[in-house]
């Protein structure tokens, strides 16, 4: 069965620096994948969507890469602060489900001043 | 604009009752989509509903029921509640539900089953 997953693990980084989240994906080929960013007790907030065909996509300080030879996708944030702490989450379409999304478990983003 | 609302932001029930959770998605926006969020499970999804129609289905029991109506406020029952279905349940729309719209997620009411 299809499966997103996402380092689990907190990533803590010092303010400045560049952070980088991983979302891997098995046993299908998404059509494209959905970054979110959500905040304790918040619903997620969509960030950005790169397409399988998209090599990267940048939208201010945030880049995502799809590298689908090694089926992943890399959500980096540049310039990084104590703001960007969050939880981000990876998603994409649904198998057999229309399009609907399949979420990642999320990777948990502390700033540190 | 007016952003996705969902009430109520918390409830708690006992095992055995039923809860019926309300969802206003944003004006225009046709699909309604349901999660439900757990610390062991993560984000998934209950199901997705578009012009009233419910048009895809996640892996939960037919205890987790929904409905649409037609000015696209959609609501989601959860019957015979057990203790497992503690979690925030979050809505969320977007204009068609192409899977490439982005999704607009509310605040999400957090049920608690005691």
């Amino acid at each position: 069965s299809q499966k997103i997953e996402q380092n689990s693990e907190a990533l803590n980084i010092q303010e400045g620096k560049t952070a980088t989240l991983t979302c891997n994906y098995t046993n299908y080929s998404p059509a494209y994948l959905q970054w979110y960013r959500q905040d304790p007790g918040r619903g997620p907030v969509f960030l950005l969507l790169i397409r399988e065909n998209e090599k990267e996509k940048r939208k201010e300080r945030l880049k995502v890469t799809f590298d689908t030879t090694l089926k992943q996708s890399l959500f980096h944030i540049t310039a990084s602060q104590p703001a960007d702490s969050a939880t981000y989450l990876c998603a994409s379409p649904t198998r057999n489900a229309g399009n609907m999304l399949t979420f990642g478990g999320g990777t948990r983003l502390m700033v540190k001043p | 604009k007016a952003g996705v609302t969902q009430t109520p932001r918390y409830l708690i029930k006992t095992r055995g009752q039923q809860v019926t959770l309300s969802c206003s998605p944003i004006s225009g926006h046709r699909s309604v989509s349901w999660y439900q969020q757990t610390p062991g499970q993560g984000l998934q999804f209950l199901f997705e509903y578009f012009s009233e129609t419910q048009r895809n289905k996640g892996n939960f029991p037919g205890r987790f029921s929904g409905r649409q109506f037609s000015n696209s406020r959609s609501e989601m029952n959860v019957s015979t509640l057990e203790l497992g279905d503690s979690a925030l349940y979050l809505c969320a729309s977007s204009l068609v539900g192409s899977g490439v719209d982005e999704q607009y997620f509310g605040p999400g009411t957090r049920l608690t089953v005691t």
